[in-house]
């Protein structure tokens, strides 16, 4: 049984370029979660998603956007790219109101 | 707001030594507690997890138990191994949200 995939593995992008993150969660997961994470931090939750609607946000700005689709997969967007979003991004699936939170491997964004 | 304060590092023991990494929250309400683990290039791994005061949690020789009167959820293992070694956070979910608040995360090296 496949975990949470996501892709790509790794990036490199500009200062001011848009990039979009994809993530599909775990089989018979509808709830998925991003979250960035910061080298020598721990993972600041983004917002997550369930039946194609953001649910909740955490403090980040507009430009972190994202979508999911009706097979439960999500993209996370970030556009006008800044240094400081060179960061670990990690998508966490689980099953709606339940504690089965499972991550991915994560996304590498490196901004330069 | 609900947060976590960990234990800074990096800790750095022999093989067969004791661990405790201390966790602290501040939540309101009635907090989940877990330890999520990660390895080198990979994302978070659930180690342990408790859901209600002195609830406790283990796994692979791991222990945690849930203290509601001194907001403690300090992680424990009694003889360490080489293969321990990797970046241990604490985190809490509020039982009022859907995110996970995360420590900063405690590097652990052992050490043949």
């Amino acid at each position: 049984d496949a975990g949470v995939t996501q892709s790509p593995t790794h990036l490199i992008k500009t200062r001011g370029q848009q990039v979009t993150l994809r993530c599909s969660p775990k089989s018979g997961h509808d709830t998925v979660s991003w979250y960035q994470q910061a080298l020598g931090q721990g993972p600041q939750f983004i917002f997550q998603y369930y039946e194609e609607e953001e649910r909740q946000r955490g403090n980040f700005p507009d430009r972190f956007s994202g979508h999911q689709f009706p097979n439960y997969s999500s993209e996370l967007n970030v556009n006008a790219l800044l240094l400081g979003d060179s960061a670990l991004y990690l998508c966490a699936s689980s099953p709606d109101g339940g504690y089965g939170y499972t991550f991915g491997s994560g996304t590498r964004l490196t901004v330069v | 707001g609900d947060s976590v304060t960990q234990m800074e590092g990096p800790v750095t023991l022999s093989e067969e030594a004791f661990l405790t990494i201390n966790c602290t929250y501040t939540a309101t309400g009635y907090p989940s507690l877990f330890w999520y683990v990660q390895y080198p290039g990979e994302g978070l791994q659930l180690l342990l997890k408790a859901t209600k005061a002195d609830d406790k949690g283990s796994n692979k020789g791991f222990e945690a138990t849930y203290r509601k009167e001194t907001t403690s959820f300090h992680l424990e293992k009694g003889s360490v191994q080489v293969s321990d070694s990797a970046v241990y956070f604490c985190a809490l979910r509020s039982n009022t949200g859907n995110q996970f608040y995360f420590g900063t995360g405690t590097s652990l090296t052992v050490i043949p």
